[in-house]
């Protein structure tokens, strides 16, 4: 059971390019999320997915992208990269909409933007 | 806004104490609140969930307390190893998506 997976585990950028992080989970979870962690700031949602076909903006949402591709998989684009999106990002999913359920986090992914 | 504070940063204790790790936050209209590890270099591992209308819960050498009026919560660690050397994080949920999280208790059990 690998629980939620994302890839890749790191990635160096130029400023302005774009990449897509992807993320996927084998839990059968309704619900999943993007967050990333700076430094002195914690950890901060970016978007979230509350079910299979509807995204909404967390915190951060600007600079980035979402698409719930299906019940599994949660990616997260950056169209042009900047050196502020210099972070470690997590990918978690959960049950579902009530909030007894617990969040589960992957890996993660670190990227770097020169 | 919700503010979520752990103290102290870091703590660095002898193998076979037990210590307790702090986190209050400043909106007590919280659902829930979930107490997380992390490695270095690693993702979150839940500990444990404390429902709002819980007021502690326990796994194994772990006890997490919540104190809702009071805005605050506890996770006591019996007994400490090593092996549990990590960062502690502390979230409260509010509504059913959204977590906010504190900066980390960085937790170091010398042998």
């Amino acid at each position: 059971n690998a629980g939620v997976t994302q890839t890749p585990k790191f990635q160096v950028l130029k400023t302005g390019q774009s990449m897509t992080l992807q993320c996927a989970q084998d839990m059968n979870h309704n619900s999943m999320y993007w967050y990333r962690q700076d430094p002195g700031m914690g950890l901060r949602l970016i978007y979230y997915s509350a079910s299979e076909g509807t995204t909404d903006k967390g915190e951060v949402p600007n600079g980035y992208n979402v698409s719930r591709l299906n019940k599994r998989e949660f990616s997260l684009r950056l169209e042009s990269a900047a050196p502020s999106q210099t972070s470690v990002y997590f990918c978690a999913s959960r049950r579902g909409r009530v909030s007894s359920y617990e969040q589960y986090f992957g890996p993660g992914t670190r990227l770097t933007v020169t | 806004k919700q503010e979520v504070t752990q103290i102290p940063a870091a703590l660095s204790v002898p193998e076979g104490e037990n210590l307790v790790l702090n986190c209050s936050f400043t909106d007590s209209a919280i659902y829930n609140l979930q107490w997380f590890r992390q490695d270095p270099g690693k993702g979150l591992t839940s500990l444990l969930l404390i429902q709002s209308s819980q007021r502690e819960q326990t796994s194994g050498r772990l006890n997490a307390s919540l104190d809702k009026s009071s805005g605050r919560s506890t996770l006591y660690i019996a007994a400490s190893q090593p092996g549990d050397s990590a960062t502690y994080l502390c979230a409260v949920i509010q509504g059913a998506q959204k977590l906010v999280f504190g900066q980390g208790t960085r937790l170091t059990i010398n042998p």
